[in-house]
């Protein structure tokens, strides 16, 4: 079974500041990591996925995310936040080799960022 | 390429009616999915079709939540009787057998009065 957990439902940056979204899952079996985007009344869109090779994975948008086993985290990152990053963010586990939209989801971090 | 395509967009029943969504994923893609995402919360996957079988439905509530996928191609939820706490958006998507990531549309907000 997998499980995830978002650190922080709301998260405030102002423009040009780092932007940091945590996340922790939990996995009895060795993961895919993935970050997903949802602007208001949108679907979800892919941002970034962690599946095996290099642990810090770069996505759209210039965010990136860096698996650590040890941490059991998969936090997502951008340097400088713009406002067009305003939107809710999901970080999702599914069990490695599986299909890759059986997923199970965060909470969500609502990111909002101030002029 | 088009992509996941639901119908209709918002959705107000009264508790008690029935309602029903359409889904049609990207051309090709044989796995579909449907997530339920309430307020506040993630989306948490009510069924997984392959085709037309389906693969797991483990956390759909069968008493009055079904789904088909007749041709393997679109796929119909439909929920009977609505409850209150059914009231959430619910998303469709798809996935290739080969591909690396599932593609979401823009889901049905039903609202539950």
């Amino acid at each position: 079974a997998q499980s995830v957990t978002q650190l922080g439902s709301h998260v405030s940056v102002s423009e040009g500041a780092l932007v940091l979204l945590r996340c922790n899952y939990s996995s009895s079996v060795p993961p895919y990591l993935f970050w997903y985007v949802q602007y208001p009344n949108q679907g979800l869109q892919l941002l970034l996925k962690y599946t095996t090779g290099a642990t810090l994975v770069k996505g759209i948008n210039g965010f990136e995310a860096e698996f650590k086993k040890s941490e059991t985290s998969f936090h997502l990152t951008k340097p400088s936040a713009h406002m067009s990053d305003a939107a809710e963010y999901f970080c999702a586990v599914n069990a490695g080799g599986t299909s890759y939209g059986k997923l199970t989801f965060g909470q969500g971090t609502i990111l909002t960022v101030h002029p | 390429e088009a992509g996941v395509a639901q119908s209709p967009r918002y959705k107000i029943i009264e508790k008690r009616q029935s309602v029903a969504f359409w889904c049609n994923p990207i051309s090709g893609h044989a796995t579909l999915y449907w997530y339920q995402q309430i307020l506040g919360q993630g989306p948490k996957l009510l069924i997984q079709f392959q085709n037309n079988g389906v693969v797991d439905d483990s956390q759909l509530p069968k008493d009055r939540f079904s789904a088909e996928r007749l041709k393997g191609v679109d796929s119909t939820l439909k929920i009977q009787p609505a409850k209150l706490e059914d009231s959430a958006v619910y998303l469709c998507a798809s996935s290739s057998a080969g591909g690396s990531e599932a593609f979401f549309g823009q889901g049905t907000r039903l609202t539950v009065v």
